[in-house]
């Protein structure tokens, strides 16, 4: 079964600065889709940002982006120039392209961003 | 604009109760899910549903059953509610392909006492 890991249970970035949040993953699979989703306090789920594990450039979106890093299995999201309405609790998530069996996605356990003003 | 819509963002009920949560989307996705999601252990999959009458077990079903009658709307149902089901239940829907967005509810949060 894949697993995803969040070291990072929180961090704090000053506002307008850059802040890179963490995330590695266990697999047995070449192929799967990585993504990053957001919870404001609104409990709201928003996907920030996805990425397919064949192709090797790095998903932008906007001032966000991914430090993917197959060998490795990492794959860590870096905001730039922090904004207040950043704030929330991300969660890194893995889905198999293969399926089968439960299917859907798996979610590390979370980090919760502070932005300082 | 997809919407999924979860009938209650707020919900306590006692111990040994039948406790239905609904959830409904307006977008014609395949495919709908229900997680938990506890402080310190993120989402985990309770049941997904791929069409209409399927339903594929997630990693935490025990205590838990699910309904979809209709493509629209996917119901977890609690048996018999116990006070380690107090949580956060959040629905989710997509299309099929497997790089899909997920789509989620604003989540009830249910207390059992």
């Amino acid at each position: 079964a894949q697993t995803v890991t969040q070291s990072q249970p929180e961090m704090s970035v000053q506002e307008a600065e850059t802040v890179t949040l963490s995330c590695t993953y266990d697999t047995s699979e070449s192929d799967y889709y990585l993504f990053w989703y957001k919870q404001p306090p609104s409990r709201q789920m928003i996907l920030v940002i996805r990425q397919e594990a064949y192709k090797q450039q790095n998903a932008t979106e906007n001032r966000f982006s991914v430090n993917f890093q197959k060998a490795a299995k990492s794959f860590s999201l870096k905001i730039s120039d922090s904004q207040l309405g950043d704030a929330a609790m991300y969660f890194c998530a893995y889905r198999s392209v293969s399926g089968g069996g439960a299917d859907g996605l798996t979610f590390g356990k979370g980090t919760h961003l502070i932005i300082q003003p | 604009d997809v919407k999924v819509t979860q009938s209650s963002r707020y919900l306590v009920k006692r111990t040994g109760e039948k406790v239905f949560l609904e959830c409904v989307q307006d977008m014609d996705h395949e495919n709908m899910f229900w997680y938990r999601q506890d402080p310190g252990l993120g989402l985990r999959l309770i049941y997904f549903s791929y069409d209409v009458k399927m339903k594929e077990k997630g990693d935490i079903p025990e205590g838990y059953s699910v309904s979809r009658e209709k493509k629209e709307r996917f119901s977890l149902i609690l048996e018999s509610a116990s006070t380690n089901q107090t949580s956060m239940y959040l629905c989710a829907s997509s299309l099929v392909p497997r790089g899909s967005e997920a789509f989620f509810g604003q989540g009830t949060r249910l207390t059992v006492v």
